[in-house]
């Protein structure tokens, strides 16, 4: 089983629309969760870390069940610059080393 | 806004030759990184560097791998023997703290190393 595991997508969906993402990780020692995203041949970036209780900013919100090893990711509202690559990532307890899932990719189109 | 910088951006080299990634973090951040990327696939961790050392590193980071802070500003992945399978984005990252709380890390832009 992969460490982490995303559906890769590609997602296409309309602008305005309501698009989720989920993840599953295979550790059960896993420790923090995020989500990053990455825009073609770009770098990724922290986009949200993901809490126990659930945490939203903006128009996303990202939720954690830990008994079943699952991550997820809302977007509301999605902007045609939300077409990204949306990158599920997990500490399993160490300080230095965050494990990527292969990630999912969104298309918002007009 | 600081940022990571990464020289250089592309490297084209033959099999089997040295080659050195350089990388200049954030000037406050204390963990600097290497990760790298095969097209198509994912961010791979490599290697992790405190307080001048190596504090942890993955399986791909074999004896091929060094890496080095030669003067307290730059952070430099060294390749001694490059593989066709060695071509990829490597990125360098760093961060002021260790990832376990906040996660964040600050990636530079990649250097894409393409090995003939």
């Amino acid at each position: 089983r992969k460490e982490v595991e995303q559906d890769p997508g590609p997602f296409n969906v309309p602008e305005g629309a309501t698009v989720a993402f989920n993840c599953t990780y295979s550790n059960s020692a896993s420790q923090s969760f995020f989500w990053y995203r990455q825009d073609c041949r770009k770098e990724p970036k922290l986009l949200m870390s993901v809490y126990s209780s659930g945490n939203e900013d903006g128009r996303f919100t990202a939720q954690l069940n830990r008994a079943s090893q699952y991550i997820s990711l809302l977007i509301r509202d999605s902007k045609l610059s939300d077409s990204a690559t949306y990158l599920c990532v997990v500490n399993t307890g160490t300080a230095s080393k965050l494990t990527f899932g292969t990630g999912t990719r969104l298309q918002v189109t007009l | 806004e600081p940022e990571v910088t990464q020289t250089p951006s592309h490297q084209v080299t033959q099999m089997g030759q040295e080659v050195i990634l350089r990388c200049v973090p954030i000037s406050n951040h204390l963990y600097f990184y290497w990760y790298r990327q095969i097209l198509g696939q994912k961010v791979e961790f490599l290697v992790s560097f405190y307080n001048n050392e190596i504090s942890e590193k993955s399986e791909i980071f074999d004896d091929q791998f060094s890496v080095e802070r030669p003067d307290g500003s730059n952070f430099t992945l060294k390749i001694r023997s490059t593989k066709l399978e060695d071509s990829a984005m490597y990125f360098c990252a760093s961060s002021v703290q260790g990832v376990l709380r906040t996660g964040e890390l600050f990636f530079g832009e990649g250097s894409r190393l393409t090995v003939l």
